[in-house]
C-alpha cells in the first residue's frame, strides 16, 4: 500500500524567507500527489496536484512543488513566505489501483516569524 | 466551485450518545469520504462512499458507521460515542475519475465527556 511521510512536524520561518516542506512517498509506479493547506478552524484546501508531464507544477498563492521520481519525494516549495502562510500543510498520494482513496501524511506545522 | 457544508462546526456529547455527523455537497460528485483528524496522526479515512447506498470500510470504521440515501448527502454515525472519539471530523468529496482531486467541508470538532 502507498504511504506518505512528513518528516518535519514543525517548521518555523521568518517572513520573506524561502520555505521547503518535504514530502516523500512509497509506492512502486507514479502516483497522483497532492499538497493540501489547512488553516486555523478550516477544512483543507488544495494548493496544487501532479499527475504526470511536467515534474515542476505551479499552485495557487505562490506554492510550486517538484515531484522527484528517483527521491520518490514531492517537495513543496515558495521563494518568500508571507504571515498569512501559517497553517498546516498535508503532503497526499493516490494511485489508480486503490480507486478513489488517498493517503495523507501527518502534516507539517509551519510558523512564520515576523 | 465545489461546496462541502458540514451541519455542525462543534459538537459536544456524552459518552454513551447517539452522534449523528451531517455532510452535503453541491457538485453532484459521484464520491464521498469521512476522515478524522488528530495531532499528529494526520487525516484517517473511516469510510467512503461511491455511489447512493453503497459504502467502504477505511482504515479506522470501528465504532462509525455511514449512511447514503442521496447523492449528496452522507451522514457519519457514531452508534455509542466514547471519549476516545473526540476528535476533528472531516467530510469531503470528489469526482469519478481517480485523478480528481479532494474537496472539504470545515470540519465538526466533537468532544465526547
Amino acid at each position: 500500500a502507498q504511504s506518505v511521510t512528513q518528516p518535519d512536524i514543525h517548521i518555523t520561518v521568518s517572513e520573506g524567507a524561502s520555505l521547503e516542506l518535504r514530502c516523500n512517498y512509497s509506492y512502486g509506479a507514479t502516483p497522483y500527489l497532492f499538497w493540501y493547506v489547512q488553516s486555523p478552524g478550516q477544512g483543507l484546501q488544495l494548493l496544487l496536484k501532479y499527475f504526470s508531464g511536467d515534474t515542476l507544477v505551479q499552485g495557487i498563492k505562490g506554492f510550486e512543488a517538484e515531484f522527484k521520481r528517483s527521491q520518490s519525494s514531492f517537495n513543496l516549495r515558495k521563494p518568500s513566505v508571507h504571515w498569512s502562510d501559517a497553517a498546516e500543510y498535508f503532503c497526499a498520494v493516490g494511485a489508480p489501483e486503490y480507486g478513489n482513496k488517498l493517503v495523507f501524511g501527518a502534516g507539517t506545522i509551519l510558523r512564520v516569524k515576523s | 466551485d465545489v461546496k462541502v457544508t458540514q451541519s455542525s462546526r462543534y459538537l459536544v456529547k456524552r459518552t454513551g450518545e447517539k452522534v449523528f455527523l451531517e455532510c452535503v455537497q453541491d457538485m453532484d460528485h459521484e464520491n464521498m469520504f469521512w476522515y478524522r483528524q488528530d495531532p499528529g496522526l494526520g487525516l484517517r479515512l473511516i469510510y467512503f462512499s461511491y455511489d447512493v447506498k453503497m459504502k467502504e470500510k477505511g482504515d479506522i470504521p470501528e465504532g462509525y458507521s455511514v449512511s447514503r440515501e442521496k447523492k449528496e448527502r452522507f451522514s457519519l454515525i457514531l452508534e455509542s460515542a466514547s471519549t476516545n472519539q473526540t476528535s476533528m471530523y472531516l467530510c469531503a468529496s470528489k469526482g469519478r475519475t481517480y485523478n480528481s482531486p479532494l474537496h472539504f467541508g470545515n470540519g465538526t470538532r466533537l468532544t465526547v465527556t
